[in-house]
């Protein structure tokens, strides 16, 4: 089965210290790689879409890039309100012939003032 | 709403008893899903609903799970004789392309 795994796992950061997040996968063919921002209490907020190797998005502070075997959240200068949870996400077919996300578990960011 | 919302947000329950919970997608988007967020888990996969098309229920941890999605819009996920294990937050996500949009859940509590 497709696989998602997300490092590290937390990351303490200061306002201003650009820094990445790492999302390594397993699939039997990309049908499409995606990065979520979740605040607590919230559902995951949709930030990029990437569907091949060396394609690139940004977005204000963040930049996703996509190789054949992981995907990278970059964070540049990042402020206190970038603090969530970042999830990255596959799709995948399921059992049943449709299609669905996997999900890896996140990496939990704080950026202090 | 220009979002999804789900109903209620919250909700406690005693073990087996059973429970409902709401959700209506983004007007227009002709795919919903269900997933389930326990805690330290990622995001798992319940359903999926496209159009009047049978939905795919290869999610569904077992068949106290079901669930139906009425008109092609609002859709209700039910969970009979809850046990503690079921206790999580339930995420709906619609979509009209690849891209799926979440609502902000329902966080459920089985005593």
């Amino acid at each position: 089965e497709d696989q998602v795994t997300q490092s590290p796992e937390a990351l303490r950061l200061q306002e201003g210290e650009s820094s990445s997040l790492n999302c390594s996968y397993t699939v039997s063919g990309l049908r499409g790689l995606f990065w979520y921002r979740q605040d607590p209490g919230k559902g995951p907020e949709f930030l990029f879409t990437l569907y091949s190797a060396g394609e690139e998005k940004e977005k204000e502070r963040l930049k996703a890039t996509l190789t054949k075997k992981e995907s990278f959240l970059h964070i540049t200068a990042p402020k206190p309100e970038d603090s969530a949870t970042y999830l990255c996400a596959v799709q995948s077919p399921t059992r049943g012939g449709s299609e669905k996300l996997v999900f890896g578990k996140g990496t939990k960011l704080t950026v202090n003032p | 709403g220009a979002g999804v919302s789900q109903s209620p947000s919250n909700k406690v329950t005693e073990k087996g008893k059973d429970v409902e919970l709401r959700c209506d997608p983004i007007s227009g988007h002709t795919a919903l899903y269900w997933y389930r967020q326990s805690l330290g888990q990622g995001l798992e996969f319940l359903i999926y609903f496209q159009g009047n098309s049978a939905p795919d229920k290869s999610g569904l941890p077992s068949d106290r799970f079901s669930a139906e999605r009425t008109g092609g819009s609002v859709s209700t996920l039910t969970i009979q004789r809850t046990q503690q294990e079921d206790s999580a937050v339930y995420l709906c996500a619609s979509s009209f392309r690849s891209e799926q949009f979440f609502g902000p859940g329902t966080r459920l509590t089985v005593l």
